[in-house]
């Protein structure tokens, strides 16, 4: 099984700062089976970017997704309040996998 | 609106069974696989099982193998867990997911139902 480990664990910073989110796999993945999910208290995942950076349907362009092999980005540009929350990457490949998620938090 | 609705959540003595269902609209139900992911209190998510279009093809986390059953009926738009030989840690709120569509690669997970929490007692 493939293990996704996140980091940091939760990250400070205010409005309008840059958030940069790591995913590292215990072994290579296909970036074209790398997701990236955002998850606000007491709702479902949503969708950001599939095929590690391709956005999903009506995702804003201050999300992207970058990496291959076992190290994989999720960038926010510009941090707009509603983007406080906890995101998961998940890669497909003998199985499905989710990592452990980095808090986004307000400073 | 593509839309799915679960239900079939509750509380369930340890050893017992359970049957979640998730209802589809919306979208060729058919054409899509689907999965179930879960989320235990205050914890990240784990993907459970998932399932084709046309239902030939299921898989499972090695948490669940075993003791879980996905399942489908495409005439209804619906989709099924069957749950047995429940454990304390097999409780969550539970998700159904659709998978979306691409042609270059993983599409994703592209609509989420809103869950349906399984509590395990002893």
């Amino acid at each position: 099984e493939i293990v996704l480990t996140q980091s940091p664990g939760t990250l400070s910073l205010s409005a309008g700062e840059r958030a940069t989110l790591s995913c590292r796999a215990s072994q290579s993945v296909s970036s074209s089976y790398l997701a990236w999910y955002q998850q606000k208290p007491g709702q479902a995942p949503r969708l950001l970017i599939y095929g590690a950076s391709y956005r999903a349907t009506g995702i804003p362009d201050r999300f992207s997704g970058s990496g291959s092999g076992t190290d994989f980005s999720l960038t926010i540009s510009r941090l707009e309040p509603e983007d406080f929350a906890v995101y998961y990457c998940q890669q497909y490949g003998s199985s499905l996998t989710f990592g452990g998620g980095t808090k986004v938090e307000i400073k | 609106e593509v839309q799915l609705l679960e239900s079939g959540g509750g509380l369930v003595q340890r050893g017992g069974s359970l049957r979640l269902s998730c209802a589809a609209s919306g979208f060729t139900f058919t054409n899509y696989a689907m999965s179930w992911v879960r989320q235990a209190p205050g914890k990240g998510l784990e993907w459970v099982s998932g399932i084709s279009g046309n239902g030939d093809s299921t898989n499972y986390a090695d948490s669940v193998k075993g003791r879980f059953t996905i399942s489908r009926d495409n005439s209804k738009n619906t989709l099924f867990l069957h749950m047995n030989s429940l454990r304390d840690e097999d409780a969550a709120v539970y998700y159904c997911a659709k998978w979306g569509s691409t042609s270059c690669c993983y599409p994703g997970m592209d609509v989420w139902g809103q869950g349906t929490t399984v509590t395990v007692s002893s």
